[in-house]
C-alpha cells in the first residue's frame, strides 16, 4: 500500500525566504511528526500532532517553524525566514496510535525533503 | 553531552561478518528501545523494538538492552552487502517522541 510521501524531494531556497514542505501520511494514522536530520545533530523532532492538535517540541525549534494539518493525512511544515543553518533533510513520519506499548507505536517515515539554504 | 550517543562510523566489514552496533544513553527513564535502518535517500524503517532489558532476535538480527549499563546493541549475523545502510538507535521513556542517536554508517563489502 501507499506509504508516507513527501514533496518536494529537493528544495533550494535563498536565505530569508519562507518555504513550505508537504507530507502525505498513511490513511488512518493518528499521529504525525516532523523531524530535522543533519549529520552533526542526527534526527531531532521539530513538532508533532495528534489528529488536529499541533504540539511543538519544547525548546526546539524557534518560532520560525510551524506545522499545519489541513487534512487528517496531510501536513505542511512551514519555515519562515530561512537561515543557512536550516539546511537539512526534513523527515515526516506517522503512526497509527499515540502511545507506546500497544503495538501502534511504529513510526513510518517518508523519504524526506532535502532543503538547501543558500 | 547528548542523551543518546552513537558512533557515526563508518564501519566497514567483509560479507559474512558479525556486526555489532551500539548506543549508550544517559536518561534512566528510557524503557523503549528501537533500531532503525536507513538506506541512502530513504527514510528510516523500524528494524527491532525492545521494551526494557533483555534480548530480542529476529532472523539475522539480535537486539540487546542492558539498562544497568545504559547500553544497547544490535548484532547482525552473516552480514550481506544489502545490509549496507545507516543504523539509528532510538529510545523513549513512554512518550511517543523518541530520542535518536546520530546513526552509524555500515558498509558490507563483498
Amino acid at each position: 500500500g501507499a506509504g508516507v510521501s513527501q514533496s518536494p524531494r529537493y528544495k533550494v531556497a535563498k536565505r530569508g525566504r519562507d518555504v513550505a514542505l508537504r507530507c502525505d501520511s498513511i490513511s488512518g494514522h493518528v499521529t504525525l511528526y516532523w523531524y530535522r536530520q543533519t549529520l552533526g545533530q542526527g534526527s531531532e523532532v521539530l513538532t508533532y500532532s495528534q489528529s488536529d492538535a499541533q504540539r511543538d517540541k519544547s525548546g526546539r525549534p524557534s518560532g520560525r517553524f510551524s506545522a499545519e494539518r489541513p487534512e487528517r493525512s496531510v501536513s505542511t511544515l512551514k519555515i519562515q525566514r530561512t537561515e543557512q543553518g536550516d539546511s537539512a533533510v526534513y523527515l515526516c513520519a506517522s503512526s497509527l496510535g499515540a502511545s507506546w506499548g500497544g503495538g501502534d507505536y511504529e513510526q513510518y517515515f517518508g523519504p524526506g525533503t532535502r532543503l538547501t539554504v543558500t | 553531552q547528548k542523551e543518546v550517543e552513537q558512533d557515526p562510523g563508518p564501519l566497514s566489514v567483509p560479507e559474512g561478518a558479525i556486526v555489532s552496533l551500539n548506543c549508550t544513553y544517559s536518561n534512566s527513564a528510557f524503557q523503549y528501545f528501537m533500531w532503525y535502518r536507513q538506506y541512502s535517500r530513504k527514510g528510516p524503517e523500524l528494524l527491532m523494538y525492545t521494551y526494557s532489558s533483555g534480548n530480542k532476535e529476529d532472523g539475522r538480527f539480535t537486539a540487546q538492552v542492558d539498562k544497568s549499563s545504559k547500553y544497547i546493541s544490535l548484532f547482525i549475523r552473516d552480514s550481506q552487502p544489502s545490509d549496507s545502510a545507516t543504523y539509528l538507535c532510538a529510545m523513549s521513556g513512554g512518550s511517543y517522541i523518541p530520542t535518536f542517536g546520530r546513526g552509524t554508517s555500515l558498509i558490507v563489502h563483498p
